[in-house]
Formats: C-alpha cells, sequence, structure tokens
C-alpha cells in the first residue's frame, strides 16, 4: 500500500514563531511532492511544490526534501493566525497518471 | 482567470438515488482528477481523465460510480443507488503540468 504519513496534530505555535510541518512516503521512487493548505470548510489551495532534494522557498514557506529519506517538510516563517488551517502533504507516487497521493494533514494553529 | 468550477455546490440525496456532478477545469488544461474527501481525512483519488478518455479509473470504489468528459472539458461524476457512505465532499482538480488546482467541491449528503 503507497502511503503519505502526516501527524495529524494539532500543532500549535506562537505568532511570529517558525512552524515545522512533517511528511514522510513509502514510494523511494516518487518525484513530484506538493503542499495544499486547506481552511475549514474549503478546498485544497496548492503552497508549494517541489521536486528536487533541497530546499525551495517562496516567501515565507520553504519546502524541504530528502528522497534518500523520503522525507517532505514545510517551514512557515513569521507565522500568521491567518496560516491557521490544515496543511496537506501529497505525493505524485505515478508520474504517468499525476494521481495525487494525500496525507491526512496536520492542523495548525497560530496563536496571537 | 477562472479556477475550476463545481456544481452543484451542496447535494442532499436520499439512499437509492442517482446523482450527477459537475466540473469545469481550467480553460485550456487537458488533464482532470476527481477525488473524495471525507472529514478528517486527506483527499482520495478517484479517477483521472486525459482529454476525453479515463486515463486512470482505479479510485472508483465500485461499479455504481462512472465519470465522463465527452469533449475533453467538462466532466460529470455519476453515481447510481447512492449509500450513506458515499457522503463526502467530492473535490474535481484540473492541471497542465505537474501542479492541480481544485475546484471548491460538492459536498453529498445521501440521507
Amino acid at each position: 500500500q503507497k502511503e503519505v504519513e502526516q501527524n495529524s496534530g494539532p500543532l500549535s505555535v506562537p505568532e511570529g514563531a517558525i512552524a515545522s510541518l512533517n511528511c514522510t512516503y513509502s514510494d523511494r521512487g516518487s518525484q513530484s511532492f506538493f503542499w495544499y493548505r486547506q481552511y475549514s470548510g474549503k478546498s485544497p489551495e496548492l503552497i508549494m511544490s517541489i521536486y528536487s532534494n533541497g530546499d525551495k522557498e517562496d516567501g515565507r514557506f520553504t519546502a524541504q526534501l530528502n528522497k534518500a529519506s523520503q522525507y517532505v517538510s514545510l517551514l512557515i516563517r513569521d507565522s500568521q493566525p491567518s496560516d491557521s488551517a490544515t496543511y496537506l502533504c501529497a505525493v505524485n507516487m505515478d508520474g504517468n497518471t499525476g494521481k495525487l497521493i494525500f496525507g491526512q494533514g496536520t492542523t495548525l494553529q497560530v496563536k496571537p | 482567470g477562472a479556477g475550476v468550477s463545481q456544481t452543484p455546490s451542496n447535494k442532499v440525496t436520499e439512499k437509492g438515488k442517482y446523482v450527477e456532478l459537475r466540473c469545469d477545469p481550467i480553460s485550456g488544461h487537458t488533464a482532470l482528477y476527481w477525488y473524495r474527501q471525507s472529514l478528517g481525512q486527506g483527499p482520495e483519488f478517484l479517477i483521472y481523465f486525459q482529454g476525453t478518455g479515463a486515463a486512470d479509473d482505479s479510485g472508483l470504489p465500485n461499479d455504481r460510480f462512472f465519470a465522463v468528459r465527452p469533449e475533453g472539458s467538462v466532466s460529470t461524476l455519476k453515481i447510481q443507488r447512492t449509500e450513506r457512505g458515499d457522503s463526502a465532499v467530492y473535490l474535481c482538480a484540473s492541471s497542465s503540468g505537474p501542479e492541480q488546482f481544485f475546484g471548491p467541491g460538492t459536498r453529498l449528503t445521501v440521507l
């Protein structure tokens, strides 16, 4: 069974802190990795994609990928209360179809 | 530009009824995906279209579920003889590359 695993949380951080969200995946051959943000009652919104080992930064967000360890993470710097949401890790384990396998999501709470 | 749209936003039906859920992808996106999300879970893949054809329908749970995309744009997910366990949010996504963009979803409730 191909899987993506995340700690469901909640992860609580104070405003201004760094939030670190983690994800592991089972298929070593996976090539594409995505982070989606989902506010309560809304649909997933793509915030980061990463395809190569290392770090990718976009504003306050940094995605980190380590294929050898089958690990992908998302760092949110200077966390704001508006960042409070569920963060979904998604992995494309089949490059032919683009089918995404999602983790169950980590709920982040940023406290003012 | 316009994003992915889905109709209806909410659908309440009775057990045993037939329902159709519609997805209108981002213009020019050739790939279209259907996912289903239950409370507290991540989206679960159902089916993938490339153009008009279903390239991967391995996620459809059983033969009560069927989807079409006859002209390579709008797609309809059809569920026959609905069961209470079909209650979920049905999400549609489209893409022109590796990144998928989701619509607002249809919340299906089977009573």
